[in-house]
């Protein structure tokens, strides 16, 4: 069974502050991990993904995130951040090892950056 | 930059009315699936579909829904007999393959039973 965790429901930080929104896994074998953004009245958009290699993962706008093995995790972030990152951020993980191709989202959370 | 397209935007249905979601995914795609978000929850599978048959589908994905690719560019999503709980936002996505690839959301189809 593969199943995804973010534990917090909603994250506040100052534009131009360092971001973190965390994601915790769980899955029988090794994961693939992906992060999804979602703008209001919007279908989720692709972020970034780790498959394999490098730990550290770079992705779209300014976003990386950091595969942690030993602690199940995938944590979002980005240096500095801009009001217009404020929106519903999704982690998902797929384990390679099953047999399904569908991955489990977490629940979200809600990003905001105050001004 | 290709991308999938869903129609209608939002659909507004009497229950017991069937539906009928369309999507356009993105053409080299081979992998096309189904979500459904309600309003402030999670984002659940429904079904995957590949080669032109069910590849997985969900326990949510019952007898009430199908879906069907009728001509090769469409991906539809059928729910024959709508209930009020059938009120959500359903996503349409599509990936190049299942294996290790992101999938590529649509807009969305915003359903009201009412």
């Amino acid at each position: 069974a593969q199943s995804v965790a973010q534990p917090e429901d909603q994250v506040n930080v100052a534009e131009g502050n360092p971001l973190t929104v965390k994601c915790t896994y769980s899955v029988s074998g090794n994961p693939y991990l992906f992060w999804y953004v979602q703008y209001p009245n919007r279908g989720l958009q692709f972020l970034l993904k780790y498959i394999t290699g490098d730990n550290l993962v770079k992705g779209s706008y300014g976003f990386e995130a950091e595969f942690n093995k030993s602690q199940t995790s995938f944590h979002l972030k980005k240096p500095s951040a801009l009001v217009s990152d404020s929106a519903l951020y999704f982690c998902a993980v797929r384990d390679v090892s099953g047999g399904s191709y569908i991955p489990t989202f977490g629940r979200g959370t809600s990003l905001i950056v105050h001004p | 930059e290709p991308e999938v397209t869903q129609t209608p935007s939002h659909q507004v249905t009497q229950m017991g009315q069937e539906v009928i979601l369309r999507c356009v995914p993105i053409s080299n795609h081979l992998y096309f699936y189904w979500y459904r978000q309600i309003l402030g929850q999670k984002v659940e599978f429904l079904v995957s579909f590949y080669n032109n048959e069910i590849s997985e589908k969900s326990e949510i994905f019952d007898d009430q829904f199908s879906v069907e690719r009728p001509d090769g560019s469409n991906f539809t999503l059928k729910i024959r007999s709508t209930k009020l709980e059938d009120s959500a936002m359903y996503f349409c996505a599509s990936s190049p393959s299942g294996a290790s690839y992101e999938q590529y959301f649509g807009p969305g189809t915003r359903l009201t039973v009412t």
